[in-house]
């Protein structure tokens, strides 16, 4: 079965750079959420996009934003990176909103030196 | 604000025996329960979803709720060691979307 598709797996930047990570979410799945996940935590989640609007929002940084595109992949942009943006970037989809099961991705592994 | 709680662990099992992992959510709204596996380093694994009172079954796995307890759990029946991993179980109310708890590190051992 198809999964979601995170694109890129790693990625290094250094601090002040910008990065863009990329979710593909499973066919027909039209909800998706990102969580980020530092060393030894649980995933914190940071926004989702339901049939290409802002759904919910956690605790994403003002540094950062994202859409969901009509072929309802999203893109999560980070700018000014800092040192403790290193962490895993999970994107994980759903076939809608209310309390359904979440897929999640492989992750973006992203390092800011 | 919404908290699930699990103990932290680790829960170190002798393979073949039954793991028993336990949650309590503090939101009397949630609705949707879940348990996620995950390994060091690697993505969530969906396992489980549970909506209603009662005990919900999938191979070895089983789920139960208690709303009136606020209290979920995951029994893993013949434990291998492929089974060691973090569970993280998840809940969620209506359109909100999923609180982790911190996860209960489970290990067994051969």
């Amino acid at each position: 079965a198809a999964g979601v598709i995170q694109s890129p797996r790693h990625l290094i930047k250094e601090k002040r750079e910008t990065a863009t990570l990329k979710c593909y979410p499973i066919p027909r799945h039209d909800t998706v959420y990102w969580y980020q996940q530092g060393p030894g935590q649980d995933p914190q989640f940071l926004i989702s996009f339901y049939e290409k609007m802002q759904s919910d929002k956690g605790s994403i940084p003002d540094r950062f934003s994202a859409q969901q595109f009509s072929d309802y992949h999203s893109e999560l942009n980070m700018s000014s990176l800092e040192l403790g943006d290193s962490a895993l970037y999970f994107c994980a989809s759903s076939p809608g909103l209310a309390g359904y099961e979440q897929y999640f991705g492989p992750g973006t592994r992203l390092t800011v030196t | 604000q919404k908290e699930v709680e699990q103990n932290s662990g680790p829960l170190s099992v002798p393979e073949g025996a039954i793991a028993s992992l336990n949650c309590t959510y503090s939101d009397r709204g949630s609705q949707s329960f879940f348990w996620y596996r995950q390994y060091s380093g690697k993505s969530p694994e969906l396992i489980m979803s549970i909506y209603s009172n009662g005990d919900k079954e999938d191979g070895r796995f089983t789920a139960q709720l208690n709303k009136a307890s606020q209290y979920v759990s995951l029994l893993i029946r013949d434990s291998q060691p492929s089974d060691s991993a973090t569970y993280l179980c998840a809940a969620s109310s209506g359109y909100s979307t999923l609180t982790f708890g911190k996860g209960t590190m489970l290990l067994v051992s051969p």
